[in-house]
């Protein structure tokens, strides 16, 4: 246990829904993480909100949309997803966004598009 | 660009010592941790190194060459608990971007 927590940990879902995952920190931080790990590629950094703002989006489509309302939640909303989008969907927590500021991850939901 | 190279899969006895590989061409350089991963679960922190040298804490090291762009993690009297992939990242100069390895899926055997 980490101290933080995502809710699905599994979601099958059609090209045509849409979804929503949610993250949750217990550990007072004010940095969050969501990043996708798809079999046999290296773990991919999707957004990065500091103190609720987002200052990283590395280059994801937009048919996934983040929302960050407050420091201790993080959402990931989903809509016409592709079935290559199938991976787990790992969320992270950090105290800042400081270099040395280790990251504490989530348990992931395992997503999967048909 | 950026690129982590690690490898693939390492196999060790138990109550061995396996040094895992990291090299690293990234935009800048703000720091290198290793995390470990177990199956099914989420990545954990090991370590982290920004200064070249060597960190020690407990079974675990891990080494750091900014010239070389290169770390190791070594894991001493090893055990079967630490079969798990171990993932090697960079945090780069500029924003918050952190570029992951694909990590070395290490198998202890008895």
């Amino acid at each position: 246990e980490t101290g933080v927590t995502q809710t699905p940990r599994h979601l099958v879902m059609g090209m045509t829904n849409k979804k929503s995952l949610k993250c949750e920190q217990h550990l007072g931080h004010n940095a969050m993480y969501w990043y996708k790990q798809s079999a046999k590629k290296p773990l991919e950094l999707m957004f990065v909100y500091n103190f609720k703002e987002q200052t990283e989006n590395n280059s994801v489509p937009s048919r996934f949309s983040p929302e960050c309302p407050n420091s201790s939640h993080l959402f990931l909303h989903l809509h016409t997803l592709q079935p290559e989008d199938s991976a787990l969907y790992l969320c992270a927590s950090s105290q800042g966004t400081s270099p040395s500021y280790e990251q504490y991850f989530g348990p992931g939901t395992r997503l999967t598009v048909t | 660009g950026q690129n982590i190279d690690q490898p693939t899969e390492m196999t060790a006895t138990e109550g061995a010592i396996v040094q895992i590989n990291c090299t690293y061409q990234t935009s800048g350089f703000n720091g290198l941790f290793w995390y470990q991963q177990h199956a099914g679960e989420a990545p954990t922190f090991l370590s982290y190194n920004v200064l070249d040298g060597l960190e020690e804490k407990g079974r675990f090291s891990s080494f750091l060459s900014r010239s070389k762009g290169y770390s190791y993690l070594l894991l001493k009297e090893l055990q079967m608990k630490d079969s798990a992939s171990y993932l090697c990242a960079v945090r780069e100069n500029y924003g918050q971007n952190f570029v992951f390895g694909p990590g070395t899926r290490l198998s202890v055997l008895p």
